[in-house]
């Protein structure tokens, strides 16, 4: 499968602790997005990498969110200290230039 | 910022039937993606179309950039075609983010 592929598939945590996930972009692809879609409403854009570097950050991306691509690979994305407000659908989608191609999602549930 | 707006938001058909969904864009874009959404909320691409038309099978595209408007035409609808249906265009190439509508739900009934 040469798509991109996001793990988890679902967490559920409890409020305070720290999760992180995974994407794994389409190996060509040098830019990588994360977006986060809660119910009912369309993906909303967090943050962008070109290879490594992390180029922008949606204002949504608060102090306790953090996201890395060390190689240029793949990318985690790291929430501390959830709240119920983060419990929503993570989306990765890389492109190379142009088409964004999504994963799975993860669908992070906080207690 | 730009605003998005896909109507309607909601529409039942009967299988066999055809429809329009419409995707109105505030600001200049330089792409345009329409993706739908599957129950388990993956989300499939659809077309990648900046202007003109495009078709794929019982389904196509038409964007109009001079005027800020996309159309999805789905004909001969089966009950699969069902999910959401987002629209989504990318303002800047520089960083090519995807600004998303609020979606049109379809529920193709048999």
């Amino acid at each position: 499968d040469t798509g991109v592929s996001q793990d988890p598939r679902h967490k559920i945590t409890k409020r305070g602790q720290n999760v992180t996930f995974r994407c794994d972009p389409i190996s060509e692809h040098n830019r990588l997005y994360w977006y986060r879609q809660t119910l009912g409403q369309g993906p909303e854009f967090l943050t962008y990498f070109q290879n490594e570097a992390q180029l922008e950050k949606s204002r949504l991306l608060s102090d306790r969110f953090s996201a890395e691509r060390p190689k240029g690979s793949f990318s985690t994305l790291e929430i501390q200290r959830t709240e119920q407000g983060d419990s929503a659908m993570y989306l990765c989608a890389s492109s190379l230039e142009g088409k964004q191609f999504f994963g799975p999602g993860t669908r992070l549930t906080v207690l | 910022g730009i605003q998005v707006e896909q109507s309607p938001p909601d529409l039942i058909l009967q299988e066999g039937a055809n429809s329009t969904l419409r995707c109105n864009f505030s600001d200049s874009v330089n792409n345009l993606q329409w993706f739908h959404q599957n129950p388990w909320g993956q989300l499939i691409n659809l077309f990648y179309i900046p202007s003109g038309t495009k078709q794929n099978g019982r389904l196509s595209a038409t964007t109009v950039a001079t005027e800020r408007y996309s159309l999805l035409y789905i004909s001969s609808s089966q009950t699969t075609d069902s999910g959401v249906y987002f629209c989504a265009v990318v303002l800047s190439s520089n960083t090519g983010k995807l600004i998303f509508g609020q979606g049109t739900t379809l529920q193709v009934k048999p």
